[in-house]
């Protein structure tokens, strides 16, 4: 599996979009981009993943570059739950193991 | 309602005594999982079992033997229990043609 770059901590105002980078130069043609949540005390939870085309659902939206090699997640208007690490993993299809990272910090602040 | 089910949420033992985790999943999924985090807070996995084959192992020790009567359950059994087994061991589970993992609230394990 590729791997991924992500900041270690990142801060982000209650009610404003939090853009969450991840890097993954090394990307395959067929791997595709996971993003999982790790809220404190909890187990991860999954947030959404795409292939090479922009995805939405009622958690985050993810942004993929045209060339594959980096993405965005991006939490519309963040709250002060959305406090957790974030992990971006890249991931072959049909590929059992989550390979996870050290994930960003995000911090919501009041 | 729980998803995926650990048992016990909080493990304290001696070093070399057995120990067990539970996992339970009422999702009707046909592939579960154990992970570790440890202390740094990486999270690995360990074991992966498909309608209740062995399907990854990845070097963990053999002193952690991984056992599945069916196919909602996998259970984790750890031998000779030794200090740098304390770590959050998180269960989780899938269809094997899915995405998503659905993982457990976790069983924290301190070895003494």
């Amino acid at each position: 599996d590729a791997k991924t770059t992500q900041p270690p901590s990142m801060d982000c105002a209650e009610g404003r979009a939090a853009n969450l980078p991840c890097n993954h130069s090394t990307i395959s043609g067929n791997e595709y981009v996971y993003w999982y949540r790790q809220i404190h005390s909890q187990g991860p939870q999954y947030i959404i993943h795409g292939l090479k085309n922009n995805e939405t659902n009622e958690m985050a939206s993810l942004i993929i570059t045209e060339d594959r090699k980096s993405s965005t997640l991006i939490l519309p208007h963040a709250t002060l739950r959305d406090t957790a690490v974030y992990y971006c993993i890249v991931r072959q299809e049909g590929a059992q193991k989550l390979v996870f990272g050290q994930g960003t910090r995000l911090t919501i602040n009041p | 309602d729980t998803a995926v089910s650990q048992t016990p949420k909080y493990l304290v033992t001696q070093m070399g005594n057995d120990k067990s985790i539970k996992c339970e999943q009422n999702l009707g999924h046909d592939t579960m999982y154990w992970y570790k985090q440890d202390s740094k807070k990486f999270l690995k996995i360990m074991f992966s079992y498909n309608n209740k084959e062995l399907i990854i192992n990845e070097t963990v020790p053999n002193r952690f033997s991984p056992k599945s009567p069916d196919k909602a359950h996998l259970n984790l059994h750890i031998n000779s229990l030794e200090l740098g087994d304390s770590a959050v061991y998180f269960c989780a589970s899938s269809q094997v043609t899915a995405n998503e993992q659905f993982f457990g609230p976790g069983t924290r394990l301190t070895v003494l």
